[in-house]
């Protein structure tokens, strides 16, 4: 079993629709929880990093971290065409120094 | 500009010749890693490391070397490239050691043969 996982999709929405990406986990170790999105033929960017559970607001974007059932998901409010890309997740314990796990990435395409 | 680079983008090999993929960062950061990207398999680390002359293994160390004896290079190293080692690279750097603020560079597309 992997230790993150994430639907590879692909997630097809109309633009403006609220879209929602997720993760599970199962090592309850990880503390820090980051969402990267990647363009095609780039590399991933950092869109959001969390530390521990709660939410985290940005612009169009929101993280949420439930801890207690070892679940991350990615809000995307008013969906544009521009958000069409890779989303992967990422996390890391406290204690396991730098190592850091990703998920598989989830594709998305917004609809114009 | 901010940047990390990676030479070269684009490298087609034969099984068991040597190759070496540079990556370098111009913002002074003490973290760097490697990766690779599967079809399926997301982003694999291969290596990290927190500051010069200290690297570790990450998932997936087998078959790759590293080295960090400055802070801005951090080259990967292929012994012995073999077909499995086919994939996508990218090189990333973080300015602080936790490592979870990572810029990522463009990629090297690798091909062994």
């Amino acid at each position: 079993q992997k230790e993150v996982e994430q639907d590879p999709g692909p997630l097809s929405v109309p633009e403006g629709a609220i879209v929602s990406l997720n993760c599970t986990y199962s090592n309850s170790a990880f503390q820090y929880f980051m969402w990267y999105r990647q363009y095609s033929r780039k590399g991933p960017e950092l869109l959001m990093y969390t530390y521990s559970s709660g939410n985290k607001e940005d612009g169009r974007f929101t993280a949420q971290v439930d801890k207690s059932s070892k679940y991350i998901s990615l809000f995307i409010r008013d969906s544009q065409p521009s958000d069409s890309a890779t989303y992967l997740c990422a996390m890391r314990s406290y204690s396991s120094a730098s190592k850091i796990i990703f998920g598989s990435g989830t594709r998305l395409s917004i609809r114009p | 500009e901010a940047q990390v680079t990676q030479n070269p983008r684009y490298l087609i090999t034969v099984t068991g010749k040597k190759l070496t993929v540079t990556c370098s960062q111009n913002m002074n950061h003490e973290y760097m890693s490697w990766y690779r990207q599967d079809p399926g398999l997301g982003l694999r680390q291969i290596y990290y490391s927190m500051n010069v002359e200290v690297t570790d293994k990450g998932d997936v160390p087998e078959g790759y070397k590293v080295s960090r004896k400055e802070k801005r290079n951090f080259p990967l190293i292929l012994e012995s490239p073999s077909p499995n080692q086919t994939s996508l690279y990218f090189c990333a750097s973080s300015l602080g050691s936790s490592g979870y603020e990572q810029y990522f560079g463009p990629g090297t597309r690798l091909t062994v043969t």
